[in-house]
């Protein structure tokens, strides 16, 4: 147990769903993170969230939107995905933006779009 | 673009040391020299950072050559559990460089 939660672990939706990652951390940490990681590819940075104000995102589709109600939580909500979507999505924080020796992930939840 | 050279894969026995290499040739003066690695089925997790001079903690140590164009990660004690890919990123420190990249690292096997 890394301090940040990702749930659920596993999650099969059909193209047309709408579904919802969650992460939680309550390590006191300011920044949150949502990253990508396909097979075969190297993680991708999402989305950054420092202080719940979204400070990057990198070119994702609008189909992937996120929501930071506070700073210990951070939702990925899913709506029409295609397949190649499939992936394990990770959260990490960390105290500030930056620092990346204090980057705490969590465990991921592994989606399959079908 | 990752900044950084690892090779794909290598092995290790379990008990000896493992010393996995990175090429970092274009790294700037303010970069820093990160390590993770992630453990199959977990999210990464940090081992080490380094600027110039050589570091050590609990984990592993980090060798970074004096032109700091290249570094080694050691692990002394390789067991079962450091199988994993290993991550090593250049990227400036504090809240200078903002994003963490993650390039495709090298996935260390360590054998019985």
């Amino acid at each position: 147990e890394t301090g940040v939660t990702q749930t659920p672990r596993h999650l099969v939706m059909g193209m047309t769903n709408k579904k919802s990652l969650k992460c939680e951390q309550h390590l006191g940490h300011n920044a949150m993170y949502w990253y990508k990681q396909s097979a075969k590819k190297p993680l991708e940075l999402m989305f950054v969230y420092s202080l719940e104000e979204r400070v990057e995102n990198n070119s994702v589709p609008s189909r992937f939107s996120p929501e930071c109600p506070n700073s210990s939580h951070l939702f990925l909500h899913l709506h029409t995905l295609q397949p190649e979507d499939s992936a394990l999505y990770l959260c990490a924080s960390s105290q500030e933006p930056g620092q990346p020796e204090r980057y705490t992930f969590g465990s991921g939840t592994r989606l399959t779009v079908v | 673009d990752a900044k950084t050279t690892q090779p794909p894969s290598m092995d290790c026995a379990e008990g000896r040391a493992a010393n996995l290499p990175c090429n970092h040739s274009t790294i700037s003066g303010n970069e820093y020299v990160y390590w993770y690695r992630q453990i199959h089925s977990q999210g990464p997790q940090y081992i080490i950072h380094g600027l110039k001079n050589n570091e050590t903690n609990e984990m592993a140590s980090l060798i970074i050559t004096e032109d700091r164009k290249s570094s080694t990660l050691i692990l002394p004690h390789a067991t079962l559990r450091d199988t994993a890919v290993y991550y090593c990123i250049v990227r400036p420190g504090g809240n200078q460089g903002g994003k963490l990249i993650f390039g495709q690292g090298t996935e260390l096997s360590v054998k019985p």
